[in-house]
């Protein structure tokens, strides 16, 4: 059982160009979940998805595009990066806080962590 | 609108002493709150949560946390802070209402000293 898992873990770009951060998780989780973090913000939330093939714009979307496809991955892309976007991406996946009558945490992966020059 | 406050950006104790890291929280239902850790290069651990029953909630690695509605906090208490507790802490608030989102504070580094 990984878990939640990130792809890559480390990545350098350059000022517009474009890459996908990939997420899988292995929990069979509804819910997954995109944040950004950056020093003194906390984690901001990107997008995040309920189910296979729907996605929602969270606090700080733009720059960003989602897509899942699979209930077990969401994609992170960014179209044209930009330096505003160096940061530390964190996937997430849960199932409904209240599902089952209990607070269901999400679990969270290991991050990538993104320099855009 | 759902928000949570951590006060303390920073903390610094003695090893062997007590720790208390402040979390209010505004939500408009019963919340569901949670706590992680998060050591430097890593991702974020679960703590402990709470939803419902008994206001004090024990977690892993001997953390506890106490749930006060009147004073809308939840406060984690360790009695004795250990060298290898020093890290970023991060208290949530999960909403139901609003698409399962779930809303952190900015966190509160934690410093222990030898």
């Amino acid at each position: 059982n990984a878990g939640v898992t990130q792809t890559p873990k480390f990545r350098v770009l350059k000022t517009g160009q474009s890459m996908t951060l990939l997420c899988a998780q292995d929990m069979n989780h509804e819910y997954m979940y995109w944040y950004r973090q950056d020093p003194g913000m906390g984690l901001r939330l990107i997008h995040y998805s309920v189910g296979e093939g729907t996605t929602a714009k969270g606090e700080v979307p733009d720059g960003y595009n989602v897509s899942r496809l699979k209930k077990q991955n969401f994609l992170l892309g960014l179209e044209s990066a930009a330096p505003s976007q160096t940061s530390v991406y964190f996937c997430a996946s849960s199932y409904p806080v209240g599902y089952g009558g209990g607070a269901n945490e999400q679990f969270f992966g290991p991050g990538t962590r993104l320099t855009v020059l | 609108a759902q928000s949570v406050t951590q006060p303390d950006i920073h903390i610094t104790v003695s090893e062997g002493a007590s720790l208390e890291l402040r979390c209010n929280y505004s939500y408009g239902a019963t919340p569901y709150l949670f706590w992680y850790v998060q050591s430097p290069g890593q991702g974020l651990q679960l703590l402990l949560k709470y939803f419902s029953g008994d206001t004090l909630v024990q977690g892993i690695k001997g953390f506890e946390a106490e749930f006060k509605r009147s004073q809308s906090s939840f406060n984690l208490r360790k009695p004795s802070v250990h060298w290898s507790d020093a890290a970023e802490y991060f208290c949530a608030v999960g909403a139901r209402n609003t698409g399962n989102q779930f809303y952190f504070g900015t966190g509160t580094s934690l410093t222990v000293i030898p």
